[in-house]
């Protein structure tokens, strides 16, 4: 079955650059979404179409892929950044929709 | 503004039917190339989606919870629902709803409501 990988935990000081990726086969031709989501709160969408960003959401939050790797970058990361943050795509078949296993964020 | 907001039991018996409904304020479900989704997480677990349904009523689900879920819409509340039969302890998640815009540059989901829990125990 169709698999989004991140890696557990990415862990940064304040005004560092924070990377989290998000790799699968069918990337190359699927956009990524990416979400965060804050303890005890419902998820909120930073990225979609890989790397457009909704409004309201500041311009630190920014999305690229190259090949199978989707990547959500937070230039400047901020204490209130912490969270999980989870990227969703769906296989090549469109029939297969789901999320990455989620990445932890630490900022301190 | 667009909102969503879930509502349905709290507790469902092991074997039992859940049943939950979302209700959406601030815009028409008729809206095209828009789905309304539903998208579960177990206690401090990752997200899981669950399936779909369009304003006419055709659906899409994952396939290895096809089985035993059913999303229906009620455009006349701007409601749709969702029922899941013959629920396990593995079924206890915090439930949500979204809006998910599905194009043919992407899909996302934007906004969520703000989740419901659904435990199943005895």
């Amino acid at each position: 079955s169709y698999e989004l990988t991140q890696p557990p935990s990415v862990s940064v000081s304040p005004g560092q650059v924070a990377r989290i990726t998000c790799s699968g086969d069918a990337l190359p031709k699927k956009s990524a979404s990416w979400y965060q989501q804050k303890s005890g709160q419902a998820p909120l969408l930073v990225i979609y179409e890989d790397n457009k960003r909704p409004s309201g959401i500041p311009e630190r939050f920014s999305g690229s892929k190259s090949g199978a790797v989707a990547t959500l970058t937070i230039a400047g990361a901020q204490v209130d950044d912490e969270a999980d943050y989870y990227c969703y795509s769906s296989d090549n078949s469109g029939n297969h929709r789901l999320f990455g296993g989620g990445t932890k964020l630490t900022v301190l | 503004q667009l909102q969503l907001q879930e509502s349905g039991p709290g507790l469902v018996k092991p074997s039992a039917t859940l049943s939950l409904t979302c209700t959406v304020s601030g815009v028409s479900m008729r809206t095209g190339s828009v789905y309304w989704a539903w998208i579960r997480q177990p206690p401090g677990k990752g997200l899981e989606w669950i399936g779909n349904v369009y304003y006419s009523g055709s659906t899409y689900y994952k396939p290895s919870l096809k089985s035993r879920v059913s999303i229906s819409v009620d455009t006349s509340k701007n409601q749709f629902s969702l029922t899941m039969t013959s629920v396990t302890a593995a079924d206890t998640a915090v439930y949500y709803c979204a809006r998910h815009e599905d194009n043919w540059d992407g899909e996302w989901f934007d906004p969520w409501g703000q989740g419901t829990l659904v435990t199943v125990s005895s």
